[in-house]
């Protein structure tokens, strides 16, 4: 079966510590894969998409950088947290037309 | 206009209780949408997905006018368990099967 892999759940880091989350994918070969970040009240922001092994789009001008690695698995990185970076960040890959998400990491930079 | 927009309430209603919502999007390029539902503090799940004119799944309805560019969903008899956010999804620009969520309107189902 197709299932993603989201961790750690939750995080706390000081501002200007260096961040790594990681998402990694089963069941599938070659998915599109995205990071969404969602900060308190509000919707979800795409981040950055990739469609292949180190293939990586930028969707807005930001902290955070990602890669993929591997077919199956993709990281969101920064080298300085800032506070702003707060928020709950998702991975998601694209099954037909829709999405399913990983359960998240909610990162709280202090 | 935004790209999606939707209210974000909250609806508070009894049980029992027929509820919709609308979306409006700006992109009338758009073919496929979908409805998300989001728990507290959990990961977006697709509800439905919209095609051509609606789609209906057992108490929910989709519905999609395109000439307006908006999307409902309707939910009759409402559950307790009904109570979550409900997130309006629409293809984005540049293909890549990107997707862009609208805001949410939450619902709050109560006895």
């Amino acid at each position: 079966s197709q299932t993603i892999h989201q961790w750690p759940a939750t995080l706390v880091q000081p501002v200007g510590s260096p961040l790594s989350l990681e998402c990694t994918v089963e069941g599938t070969s070659n998915p599109n894969l995205y990071w969404y970040r969602q900060a308190a009240g509000r919707g979800l922001q795409l981040l950055f998409y990739s469609v292949g092994i180190g293939q990586i789009s930028s969707e807005v001008p930001q902290n955070l950088s990602a890669s993929r690695p591997q077919d199956r698995q993709f990281i969101l990185s920064s080298k300085k947290l800032l506070l702003s970076d707060s928020g709950f960040y998702l991975c998601a890959w694209s099954v037909g037309e829709g999405y399913t998400f990983g359960s998240g990491t909610r990162l709280t930079v202090v | 206009r935004k790209e999606v927009e939707q209210d974000p309430g909250p609806f508070n209603v009894p049980e029992g209780a027929t509820v919709a919502f609308n979306c409006t999007y700006s992109n009338s390029a758009s073919q496929s949408f979908f409805w998300y539902r989001q728990d507290c503090r959990k990961e977006p799940k697709l509800l439905m997905s919209v095609y051509s004119s609606g789609n209906e799944d057992g108490r929910f309805t989709a519905q999609l006018n395109r000439a307006s560019q908006y999307i409902s969903l309707l939910i009759r008899d409402s559950k307790l368990s009904d109570s979550a956010t409900y997130l309006c999804v629409v293809p984005a620009s540049g293909g890549y099967n990107k997707l862009i969520f609208g805001a949410g309107t939450r619902l709050a189902v109560h006895p």
